[in-house]
């Protein structure tokens, strides 16, 4: 089956620094990466979708300026969360589909493992 | 924006018992997912339903579309330890060029052996 990555697993990082999370399909292309965020005993929250070589979208409420996405190719996608404060601390998840818009089903989208982010 | 509501929140069975949950919204999806996530781990789907009405099996687990479009069952047959995990329902709306996944809050499942 599909697999997706994500490095680092867990990161702890200092308030005010930057951190970058990667998230990379293994053995398909992805046109399509989601990213999620997850507060403890807490659902999944989309933070935004990003399509290869294009801008991302951003949810309502989620800080463009803040979570950098860049969807450089179409195996690789990266979040980078600037200027880190202890309320980024969350579980971060990516996914990835191989299709795009409308055409995204249930079964093409792909989770990754997630990446425990702590901001002290 | 669309929400979901999944109960119960949590559940502590024995081993063998059967198991049921439920997601309700006051929206209406063109498709029902349900997945399993393990602490640490990203949700892994368990089954996904495309038509109202749809009941479809997966192993143990069973889950159904309802016909109002606007809720969606889950129900585990025999459990055993390693259905051990947090399941979350998840809504699909996709049309007129958008495409949103709203997930409910999870229901967390303990198996007593």
């Amino acid at each position: 089956g599909a697999v997706v990555s994500q490095h680092p697993s867990r990161v702890i990082c200092k308030s005010g620094t930057s951190v970058k999370i990667e998230c990379r399909s293994l053995d398909f292309q992805a046109t399509t990466m989601f990213w999620y965020r997850q507060f403890p005993k807490q659902s999944l929250m989309l933070m935004a979708t990003s399509n290869e070589g294009s801008k991302a979208t951003y949810e309502q409420g989620v800080e463009k300026d803040k979570f950098l996405i860049n969807h450089a190719s179409l195996t690789l996608s990266t979040l980078t969360v600037t200027s880190a404060h202890p309320e980024d601390s969350s579980f971060y998840i990516c996914s990835a589909s191989t299709r795009a818009g409308t055409e995204i089903l249930a079964d093409t989208q792909y989770f990754g493992p997630g990446t425990r982010l702590t901001v002290l | 924006g669309q929400q979901l509501n999944q109960s119960p929140q949590s559940m502590f069975i024995q081993e063998g018992e059967d198991v049921s949950m439920n997601c309700t919204s006051s929206s209406i999806f063109n498709t029902w997912l349900w997945y399993k996530q393990d602490p640490g781990e990203g949700p892994v789907l368990l089954i996904a339903l495309y038509k109202a009405g749809e009941l479809t099996s997966n192993g143990r687990l069973t889950a159904q579309f309802g016909i109002t479009r606007k809720d969606s069952f889950l129900n585990i047959s025999a459990s055993i330890p390693s259905d051990v995990g947090i399941y979350f329902c998840a809504g699909l709306y996709s049309g007129a060029g958008s495409y949103q996944l709203t997930f409910g809050k999870g229901t967390k499942l303990s198996v007593i052996p």
